[in-house]
C-alpha cells in the first residue's frame, strides 16, 4: 500500500524568501501525485497535480513541483513567498490505473511573516 | 448545489451516542471518499466509494464506524457509540473519473466538513 511523508510539520518564512516543502512517497508502482492547500477557514483545494509527462508541473499562485522517480519525491517549490501563502499544505498520493483511495501526508503549516 | 455540501457543519454530542455525518457530493462525482483531520495528524484516510461500493474500507478505526452510500450519490457516515477520541473534523471528498486513465484519477473536490466534538 502507499503511504506519503512529509519532512516539515511547522515551517516559518519571511516574505520573499523560497520555499521548499518535502513530500516522499512508498509505493513501487505508477502514481499520481498532487499538492491540496488549506487556506486558514478555507477548505481544501488542489495546487498542483502530476500524472504522467514533464515531471516539473506548475501549479497555481506560482508554486511548482519536480517529481523526480528515483528518489519516489514530489517536492513543493515557490521563488518567492507572500503572506497569502500561509496555509497548510498536504501532499497525496494514489496508485494510477487503478481503483484506488487517494492517501495524503499529514501536512505541513506554512506561516510566512509579513 | 455548485460544490460538496457536508452536514452537519458542527456537531456535539455526548459519549456513547450515536452520530450521523452526511454528504452530498458534486453532481455526476462517481468516487467519493471520508477523511478524519485532526491536529498534528493531518488527512486519515476513512473509506472510499467507487459508485455505491467501497472497494477500500481499510481506513475505518473500528467496527463502530461504517458508512454507505445510495444511488451513487449521497453518503453517511455513522459512529456508533462516540468516545472523546471520536472528536475531529470529519472530510467528505469527490471526483470524477480523470483524463488520465483509470477510474479515479481525477481531482477532489472537498466540503467543508463536520466538526464533531464528543463530550
Amino acid at each position: 500500500a502507499q503511504s506519503v511523508s512529509q519532512h516539515n510539520h511547522h515551517v516559518i518564512l519571511s516574505e520573499a524568501a523560497s520555499l521548499e516543502l518535502g513530500c516522499n512517497y512508498s509505493y513501487g508502482g505508477t502514481v499520481n501525485l498532487f499538492w491540496y492547500v488549506q487556506y486558514p477557514g478555507q477548505h481544501l483545494q488542489l495546487l498542483l497535480k502530476y500524472f504522467s509527462g514533464d515531471p516539473l508541473v506548475k501549479g497555481i499562485k506560482g508554486f511548482e513541483a519536480e517529481f523526480i522517480k528515483s528518489k519516489f519525491s514530489f517536492n513543493l517549490r515557490k521563488p518567492s513567498v507572500q503572506w497569502s501563502d500561509t496555509a497548510e499544505y498536504f501532499c497525496a498520493v494514489n496508485a494510477r490505473n487503478r481503483d484506488d483511495k487517494i492517501i495524503f501526508g499529514k501536512g505541513t503549516r506554512l506561516h510566512i511573516l509579513p | 448545489g455548485a460544490g460538496v455540501s457536508q452536514s452537519p457543519s458542527n456537531k456535539v454530542t455526548e459519549k456513547g451516542k450515536d452520530v450521523e455525518l452526511r454528504c452530498d457530493p458534486i453532481s455526476g462525482h462517481t468516487a467519493l471518499y471520508w477523511y478524519r483531520q485532526s491536529l498534528g495528524q493531518g488527512l486519515e484516510f476513512l473509506i472510499y466509494f467507487q459508485g455505491n461500493s467501497a472497494p477500500d474500507k481499510s481506513g475505518l478505526p473500528s467496527d463502530r464506524f461504517s458508512a454507505e452510500r445510495t444511488g451513487g450519490s449521497v453518503s453517511t457516515l455513522t459512529i456508533q457509540r462516540t468516545q472523546q477520541e471520536d472528536s475531529a473534523v470529519y472530510l467528505c471528498a469527490s471526483s470524477s473519473p480523470g483524463l488520465a486513465g483509470g477510474t479515479d484519477t481525477g481531482e477532489l473536490f472537498f466540503g467543508e466538513g463536520s466538526r464533531l466534538t464528543v463530550l
